[in-house]
């Protein structure tokens, strides 16, 4: 039981280059987020997925698109790169509706770097 | 909407030490709430919640919040820290008006010395 796995673990960008990053998780969670981590700012919600087929933005969804494959996979996409999203990334995942106020499990983080 | 505020961003305290970690909130309904950590390059996990009941909540690791509805506070304690407490430590709010998305205060860095 591997939690909530993110892939790459570190990315380094060119300015209007673009990348997706993974996510997956198998604890046969229904919602899943999107996450940033800036200094001084606490996390940020990006997007969220209540349940597989849909997504709904977040605090700070411009510039980010984002795709819920199946059950187990979120990914975030940036389609082109700005050093203004230089910052950690986290995915998390929650348990199943009905248990609402269950905790979100988040995934060891990917640090991008813009240039 | 929900707003959360961490009184201290940096926290130095020496090994067996209590730690107090404040957390304030800003919500016209009733809310719940949490204390994740986060270690040295990790991602955050869980060391309490608040969801209704006793307003003393024990968690993980000898930790303990106290939810005090008058003074819309949550705050989080620690008798005696231990080195391996050196982290970060956020408090965040949800409800169900928001769709229970997390809310997170902007963070305490704890730096536990010998």
């Amino acid at each position: 039981n591997a939690g909530v796995t993110q892939t790459p673990k570190f990315q380094v960008l060119k300015t209007g280059q673009s990348m997706t990053l993974q996510c997956a998780q198998d604890m046969n969670h229904n919602s899943m987020y999107w996450y940033r981590q800036d200094p001084g700012m606490g996390l940020r919600l990006i997007y969220y997925s209540a349940s597989e087929g849909t997504t709904d933005k977040g605090e700070v969804p411009n510039g980010y698109n984002v795709s819920r494959l199946n059950k187990r996979e979120f990914s975030l996409r940036l389609e082109s790169a700005a050093p203004s999203q230089t910052s950690v990334y986290f995915c998390a995942s929650s348990e199943p509706p009905g248990l609402r106020t269950d905790t979100q499990y988040f995934g060891p983080g990917t640090r991008l770097t813009v240039l | 909407a929900q707003s959360v505020t961490q009184l201290d961003s940096q926290v130095p305290v020496f090994e067996e030490a209590p730690v107090e970690l404040r957390c304030n909130y800003s919500s016209s309904v009733s809310v719940y709430l949490f204390w994740y950590v986060q270690y040295p390059n990790q991602g955050l996990q869980l060391l309490l919640k608040y969801l209704s009941g006793s307003t003393l909540v024990k968690g993980i690791n000898g930790f303990e919040a106290e939810f005090n509805k008058s003074q819309t506070s949550f705050h989080l304690r620690k008798p005696s820290v231990h080195i391996s407490d050196t982290a970060e430590y956020f408090c965040a709010v949800s409800h169900p008006v928001n769709d229970y998305k997390l809310s997170f205060g902007a963070g305490t860095t704890v730096t536990v010395r010998a």
